[in-house]
């Protein structure tokens, strides 16, 4: 069973549609991330929590919304998105926000976002 | 400004070779970690190597190495003996302002038979 395990793998919606995407960890790890991979664009962070608080959002669009009702489980609520949203979605977690030395992020497998 | 540089979009790479890829950072913190993820195309990220601004030796694990300079700003991952397996893109990270972690622009490893 991998740590982090995000669904659904794919997801296709039109501009108008509202879904969300999960995340869940079963590392037991207290801070949990969500990162949007674009084509032949970095890794852009767009939130952070830690032990269920937001500690970080990096400018995203409010067509985004997170929600983290526990420190396992992570939610990435989309409406109105734009073609310009099609990405791959990663949702990571680590030890603890803010913890240094080598605590590596470990990644779920992605959901490939596709925008009609 | 902390920023992680990757120059090589990609590479071409005969199987059992060994092969470097490039990272430089940019950072006035200082104390820092370096991170190495791969990221098969199915697009999982696997986190590979780890070093901290202060080690001493270069990390290693398995075939994995990380030639760190630290006067240069490099952090450069060794694959030896390079397997089909390990085509991929590969990730330098950073660990930034307020312990997140930046990201490259990657690149795409191929390895030939």
């Amino acid at each position: 069973e991998t740590g982090v395990t995000q669904t659904p793998r794919h997801l296709v919606m039109g501009m108008t549609n509202k879904k969300s995407l999960k995340c869940e960890q079963h590392l037991g790890h207290n801070a949990m991330y969500w990162y949007k991979q674009s084509a032949k664009k970095p890794l852009e962070l767009m939130f952070v929590y830690s032990l269920e608080e937001r500690v970080e959002n990096n400018s995203v669009p409010s067509r985004f919304s997170p929600e983290c009702p526990n420190s396992s489980h992570l939610f990435l609520h989309l409406h109105t998105l734009q073609p310009e949203d099609s990405a791959l979605y990663l949702c990571a977690s680590s030890q603890n926000y803010g913890g240094g030395g080598n605590q590596p992020q470990h990644f779920g497998d992605g959901t490939r976002l596709s925008i009609l | 400004a902390q920023k992680i540089t990757q120059t090589q979009p990609g590479m071409f790479v005969q199987e059992k070779e060994a092969v470097t890829l490039d990272c430089t950072y940019d950072t006035s913190d200082p104390s820092y970690g370096l991170f190495w993820y791969k990221q098969p195309s199915s697009g999982e990220m696997i986190f590979l190597i780890y070093q901290g601004s202060y080690d001493q030796q270069n990390a290693t694990e398995g075939r994995y190495s990380l030639n760190f300079q630290k006067a240069r700003k490099s952090a450069n991952l060794v694959i030896s003996a390079s397997q089909l397996g390990d085509s991929a893109m590969y990730f330098c990270a950073m660990r930034g302002r307020l312990n997140t972690i930046i990201f490259g622009s990657g690149t795409r490893l191929s390895i030939r038979p």
